[in-house]
């Protein structure tokens, strides 16, 4: 079974900082997708970013990118010029590429604050 | 394009009544997974369905089921609650197998 691990349950920044959320994940799959996701106070899960395991390219969105060390099996999201819209839950997330293998396995979440 | 919802948003109910949660996913996707989200178990899968077949279960009790119509529609219904139950429930939404799931708003579930 996959098991998906955040060790930091809680981050705090100044508004502009750069900040890193590490996300290490056990699996003995060699094709899968890596994920993280932001749940705001309002609780709607937004999708930040995406990285297919086979690409060793590290996916970036504007200010949200990836660090992804596969043989590691090590995922870390860094949040370049933090806004105060970016304080939110930051789940990592893993998902087999398989067939019919739609399911997601989560993180335990790390709570981002920015403040002003 | 319309994004997922999920209703009702919040639900009150009883021990031992039963609930049922309706998804309708974004235009085009034909697969609709559901989550639980409790705060001291996290995000937790319960089943995934594409074309009216569910293809993927979690680790739940009978308690859980669901199903998913002609149009994509996904329901959820939980029998004989439980306090336990209480939870954030989340319809996720995507192509299929490989592509992104999107999230909608989460049905707030009190078991009283």
């Amino acid at each position: 079974a996959q098991t998906v691990t955040q060790s930091q349950p809680e981050m705090s920044v100044q508004e502009a900082e750069t900040v890193t959320l590490s996300c290490t994940y056990d699996t003995s799959e060699n094709n899968y997708y890596l994920f993280w996701y932001k749940q705001p106070p309002s609780r709607q899960m937004i999708l930040v970013i995406r990285q297919e395991a086979y690409k060793q390219q590290n996916a970036t969105e504007n200010r949200f990118s990836v660090n992804f060390q596969k043989a590691a099996k090590s995922f870390s999201l860094k949040i370049s010029d933090s806004q105060l819209g970016d304080t939110a839950m930051y789940f990592c997330a893993f998902m087999r590429l398989l067939k019919g293998a739609q399911k997601l396995v989560f993180g335990q979440g790390t709570r981002l604050t920015i403040n002003p | 394009k319309a994004g997922v919802t999920q209703t009702p948003r919040y639900l009150i109910k009883t021990r031992g009544q039963q609930v049922t949660l309706s998804c309708s996913p974004i235009s085009g996707h034909r697969s609709v997974s559901w989550y639980q989200q409790t705060p001291g178990q996290g995000l937790q899968f319960l089943f995934e369905y594409f074309s009216e077949t569910q293809r993927n279960k979690g680790n739940f009790p009978g308690r859980f089921s669901g199903r998913q119509f002609s149009n994509s529609r996904s329901e959820m219904n939980v029998s004989t609650l439980e306090l336990g139950d209480s939870a954030l429930y989340l319809c996720a939404s995507s192509f299929g197998t490989g592509y992104e799931q999107y999230f909608g708003p989460g049905t707030r579930l009190t078991v009283t």
